[in-house]
């Protein structure tokens, strides 16, 4: 079945780094864009970023641009997020999720379980 | 960037009720490009409708989206205790960025 797991979590420290990982399985990886999408604790969502399937178009929230880059690697069926210089407000569940066809249509499914992101000194 | 405004904040229902949950977009947007999620606590969201009105795979027909222009409508029809969660609208008319509702939740009465 269609899967993605999310792993690379943890704390750091304000002005620190990290890079998440997304694991797909079960379908045509480089077939769907794929997207990264926020949930701070206690609050509503918020899209950070997605990518073409091919991985040549990327696009990010004003939130991030310039922090964090997303990135894919077909070959591994593996997408990343790579957050630098990060802040206390980006503190939250990290969300991978594919595009719900392969037609480019920006509707998120499924997601993956979230990994948790914590900025703190 | 369009704003969705969802109402209510809060909606308490009885199982068996039906539930009507609103999405309100700061500028009008074609049907094909509004979603409805819902969340679950401890669970990451699951994609409900499409193109405001098109159940997505698995999700019974109790679920059903309509409107257009700036107004979209979520019902939920005879609520099963499984339907208490957080719904979230979402857009993509205009993206970047792609922006989400505040949500709305329905807790059992």
């Amino acid at each position: 079945q269609v899967q993605l797991v999310e792993s690379g979590g943890g704390l750091v420290k304000p002005g620190g780094s990290l890079r998440l990982s997304c694991a797909a399985s079960g379908f045509t990886f480089r077939d769907y864009y794929m997207t990264w999408i926020r949930q701070a604790p206690g609050k509503g969502l918020e899209w950070i970023s997605y990518i073409s399937d091919s991985g040549r178009a990327t696009y990010y929230a004003d939130s991030v641009k310039g922090r964090f880059t997303i990135s894919r690697d077909n070959a591994k069926n593996s997408l990343y997020l790579q957050m630098d210089s990060l802040r206390a407000e980006d503190t939250a569940i990290y969300y991978c999720a594919r595009d719900r066809s392969s037609t480019n249509c920006y509707e998120f499914d499924p997601w993956g379980q979230g990994t948790l992101v914590t900025v703190s000194s | 960037e369009i704003v969705l405004t969802q109402s209510p904040d809060t909606l308490s229902l009885s199982p068996g009720e039906r539930a009507t949950l609103s999405c309100r977009a700061s500028q009008s947007i074609s049907s094909t490009y509004l979603a409805w999620y819902q969340q679950k606590p401890g669970q990451a969201p699951r994609l409900l409708i499409y193109g405001a009105s098109s159940r997505a795979t698995g999700i019974p027909d109790r679920f059903s989206g309509s409107g257009s222009g700036t107004d979209f409508t979520l019902t939920i029809n005879r609520l099963e205790p499984e339907d208490f969660a957080v719904y979230y609208c979402q857009q993509f008319r205009v993206s970047p960025p792609i922006t989400f509702g505040q949500g709305t939740r329905l807790e059992i009465k």
